[in-house]
């Protein structure tokens, strides 16, 4: 894939810090969440995933958590890697269909 | 296991000529989606079939635009004629039955002059 934005939200973390990358999801009937890392001239990699009957779930060194109340989805990375920057994509889906609304994206970059 | 599989990586061509990009899904996945992304609009559903049937296409954005997917191995999306306004990357994608993440190829750099 390509850059998606000029306008990207960024956040820049020191190598070895935590990051929390957030979104906002659109809408309250979504039922199926997944975080995608998007690298340079590649297509969006599946990273973790959570149902709305979950608050929290942990991968390798990947923590999603959901907060249904506020419509809220965030990704923590633990000790943030250099192979780590790249744009972040939350998804959703509602019951029922097969189609995903894709949030804009975050660009991580992890400073040496 | 390979992954799902794209063609070609890059493709420049004139508008109004006819241009086809090509998917090869994940073996065994019965869903097989076509987005497009744009830095204007991001990453858009065009469409998707299930076990080789369109199911939805409500995201296809004119009648420029014809997907196929004449064998469980094999999809086709096509744009005739073509128009400067469709210069994007182009993604396919396959899963596996029920909702679930979805493997995305590389994508098609398209671009229209």
């Amino acid at each position: 894939g390509e850059s998606v934005g000029l306008h990207l939200p960024t956040l820049s973390v020191q190598e070895g810090d935590n990051s929390i990358i957030n979104c906002a999801y659109s809408n309250s009937a979504s039922d199926y969440f997944i975080w995608y890392k998007q690298e340079s001239g590649k297509g969006p990699q599946f990273i973790i995933d959570i149902r709305s009957n979950m608050d929290k779930r942990q991968g390798q060194r990947v923590t999603v958590l959901l907060n249904k109340t506020v419509k809220h989805l965030s990704l923590q990375i633990a000790a943030t890697q250099p192979g780590d920057s790249a744009v972040y994509f939350c998804a959703e889906n509602r019951g029922g269909t097969y189609k995903y609304i894709f949030g804009t994206g975050t660009r991580l970059k992890v400073l040496a | 296991d390979a992954g799902v599989i794209q063609s070609p990586r890059h493709e420049v061509t004139e508008m109004g000529q006819e241009v086809t990009l090509r998917c090869k899904p994940i073996s065994g996945h019965d869903y097989l989606f076509w987005y497009r992304q744009t830095m204007m609009r991001g990453l858009e559903l065009l469409i998707y079939f299930n076990n080789n049937v369109p199911i939805d296409d409500s995201g296809m954005p004119e009648d420029r635009f014809s997907a196929k997917m004449p064998n469980a191995s094999f999809s086709t999306l096509k744009i005739q004629p073509s128009e400067p306004r469709d210069s994007a990357v182009y993604f396919c994608a396959s899963s596996l039955t029920g909702p679930g993440p979805q493997h995305f190829g590389d994508g098609t750099r398209l671009s229209i002059l």
